[in-house]
């Protein structure tokens, strides 16, 4: 199995609708994050959590919400799909230390219609 | 916002050539990172480099670091054709242990065999 798995791999949804996506990991680590990509503007943060009470926003994150169900899982939710919300969504997780870089998952990508 | 930026922005090269890529960043550090990204698939992690390191190697992979310049580069040597792929510098900036990492907006490297 792979360190860090994301559900679904791909999805479609139409404008207005609540869609989660999830994500959980088995590195035992406590940080987890989620990025959003989109061509040409990289990687960026949507949220964050450095373990299980303690989630933080990230540079873009309106209009999404998270969730921190244990150390090993944290989901992030699309209250109101809008189609500027298209994009390839990765989750990834850390150690405390950061000396070993992040870990993460193969990515859910996100077409909002 | 970026707090790195690679250069080139695409870079196209025969096998078994070397390849450079170079990352500038804003704000002082306390570590830089590389990743490589496969079309469409999650980021990996490559290589870690402190601010107290100039060099470092991982098989043929070699990175520099210059504070002085803010800046940083990725030397892939006797690249293959399985090097095809885009590549990211990312840092958390100094902020103790509860860093999160900032990415730039990648070079695309493309190897022709």
């Amino acid at each position: 199995d792979a360190d860090v798995t994301q559900t679904p791999r791909n999805r479609i949804t139409k404008t207005g609708k609540r869609i989660m996506l999830e994500c959980s990991q088995t590195k035992g680590h406590d940080r987890m994050y989620w990025y959003r990509q989109d061509p040409g503007l990289g990687l960026r943060l949507i949220y964050y959590s450095f373990d299980v009470k303690d989630i933080n926003k990230g540079e873009i994150s309106d209009g999404y919400s998270v969730s921190r169900q244990a150390q090993a899982k944290f989901s992030l939710s699309l209250e109101s799909a809008i189609p500027n919300q298209t994009a390839l969504y990765f989750c990834a997780t850390s150690d405390v230390g950061g000396n070993y870089g992040y870990t993460f998952g193969s990515g859910t990508r996100l077409t909002v219609v | 916002s970026q707090q790195g930026e690679e250069d080139p922005q695409a870079l196209s090269i025969q096998e078994g050539e070397n390849a450079t890529m170079n990352c500038s960043y804003k704000t002082s550090i306390n570590n830089l990172q590389w990743y490589r990204q496969n079309s469409g698939r999650g980021l990996v992690h490559l290589i870690l480099i402190r601010s107290n390191e100039r060099e470092k190697h991982s098989g043929r992979l070699r990175v520099t670091l210059d504070t002085s310049k803010k800046s940083s580069s990725l030397l892939i040597t006797a690249s293959r054709a399985a090097d095809t792929a885009s590549y990211f510098c990312a840092s958390p900036g100094r902020g103790g242990s509860n860093y999160k990492l900032t990415f730039g907006k990648g070079t695309l490297l493309t190897v022709n065999p």
